[in-house]
Parts: structure tokens; C-alpha cells; sequence
């Protein structure tokens, strides 16, 4: 079964400051890979998405994503970050072969320091 | 129009209450999704709907029953729930493409449930 683990539960970032978000995954096939944010009380927006191709992928934003398959991996990067970047981040896997079920970590909440 | 509307925003109920949660989408979609989310936790699968049909269940307790009654609505009845259901409940939907590409999920804002 596929699964995915955020190891970092909380980060605190300074206003300006570059941030990276680890997602590690397992997934018997080619992955479908998802970056949501979440702010207090709201649902999910997508930040960006890989299938296939360039492993770097740009999202909305200003977020970008490597996609590693040696390492299980899709880290979330931004170069510089903004108080309003302060939300939950979830990484997600999909299933298409279950209708196109997302699995998500855990989650890693970020908190910006002015 | 990128936007799935869900009601109410908040509900409290109690045990014996019987209410429902309502989702609604004109993009299309002709897939539909609730998802349950505790607390400090990553959203859970509970149910999809594909062209209307229930497609998957993903083993949840009777007293959540899910309806779609059309291509753009997607009810949740609740019945006899427990304090422990209590969370915020989320609906996507998605297309459901013919090319065999994946589909992104579009996210309601949740509906945010007490059981008392």
C-alpha cells in the first residue's frame, strides 16, 4: 500500500528566508505526487503537482518541487517566504487505479517569524 | 467557476441528532469525494462517487451515509454520531477525463462538525 511521510511535524522560517519541506514516499509504480496547502479552518488548495517529466516542477506561489526517485522523495522548496506562506502543508500521493485516491502525510505546519 | 461550495460551516449536533452535510459543484465534475479530517491529522478518504454511483467506501460506519442525488450535489447524512466523529469534513470533486490523465481534486472549505 502506498504511504507517505512528512518527517518534519513543525518549522519556523524567518519572513524572507528560503524554506524546504521534506515528503518521503512508497509507491510500487510511477507516482502521481501532490503538494496541498491548508490555512486555519480552511479545505485544501493545490500548490503543484508531478506525473512525469521534469522532475523539477514549479507550482503557485512561487513553491517548486523535486521529484527524486532514487531517494522517495518530493521536497517542497521556496526561495523566499512570505508571512502569509504560515499554513499546514500536506504531501499526497494518488492511486488512479483507486479512484484516484489521494494518501497523505502527516502534514508540517509552518510557522513565519517577522 | 473553480469553486466547491459545502454547508453549513459549522454544525453541532448531538448523539441522537439525524443531519446532513451538503457539497455542490457546477464545473462538471462527475467525480465526488468526502474526506474526514481530525484535528491536527491529514485528511481520510471516507467515500467516492463516480457518475453518480458510489464507487468507494472505505469501510466507514453505518451512520455516516453518503447521496448524490445529481451531477453536482453530494450530501452526507448523519445519524447516531459519536464524539469521536467530530471533525472537519471535506468534499472534492474532480473530472473524470477521457484520456486516462489524472485529474485534480478541487477542495470545498469543510464543514466543521461537534458532536456533543
Amino acid at each position: 500500500a502506498q504511504s507517505v511521510t512528512q518527517p518534519d511535524i513543525h518549522i519556523t522560517v524567518s519572513e524572507g528566508a528560503s524554506l524546504e519541506l521534506r515528503c518521503n514516499y512508497s509507491y510500487g509504480a510511477t507516482p502521481y505526487l501532490f503538494w496541498y496547502v491548508q490555512s486555519p479552518g480552511q479545505g485544501l488548495q493545490l500548490l503543484l503537482k508531478y506525473f512525469s517529466g521534469d522532475t523539477l516542477v514549479q507550482g503557485i506561489k512561487g513553491f517548486e518541487a523535486e521529484f527524486k526517485r532514487s531517494q522517495s522523495s518530493f521536497n517542497l522548496r521556496k526561495p523566499s517566504v512570505h508571512w502569509s506562506d504560515a499554513a499546514e502543508y500536506f504531501c499526497a500521493v494518488g492511486d488512479k487505479a483507486a479512484g484516484n485516491k489521494l494518501t497523505f502525510g502527516g502534514g508540517t505546519r509552518v510557522l513565519v517569524k517577522p | 467557476d473553480t469553486e466547491v461550495t459545502q454547508t453549513p460551516k459549522h454544525l453541532v449536533m448531538g448523539m441522537t441528532n439525524k443531519k446532513s452535510l451538503k457539497c455542490e459543484q457546477h464545473m462538471g465534475h462527475r467525480a465526488m469525494y468526502w474526506y474526514k479530517q481530525k484535528a491536527k491529522k491529514p485528511p481520510e478518504l471516507m467515500f467516492v462517487y463516480s457518475y453518480e454511483k458510489l464507487s468507494i467506501n472505505e469501510s466507514v460506519p453505518s451512520r455516516f451515509s453518503p447521496e448524490c442525488p445529481n451531477s453536482s450535489l453530494l450530501n452526507l447524512h448523519l445519524h447516531a454520531l459519536q464524539p469521536e466523529d467530530s471533525a472537519l469534513y471535506l468534499c472534492a470533486s474532480r473530472p473524470e477525463g477521457t484520456s486516462g490523465a489524472w485529474e485534480t481534486q478541487y477542495f470545498g472549505p469543510g464543514t466543521r462538525l461537534l458532536v456533543l
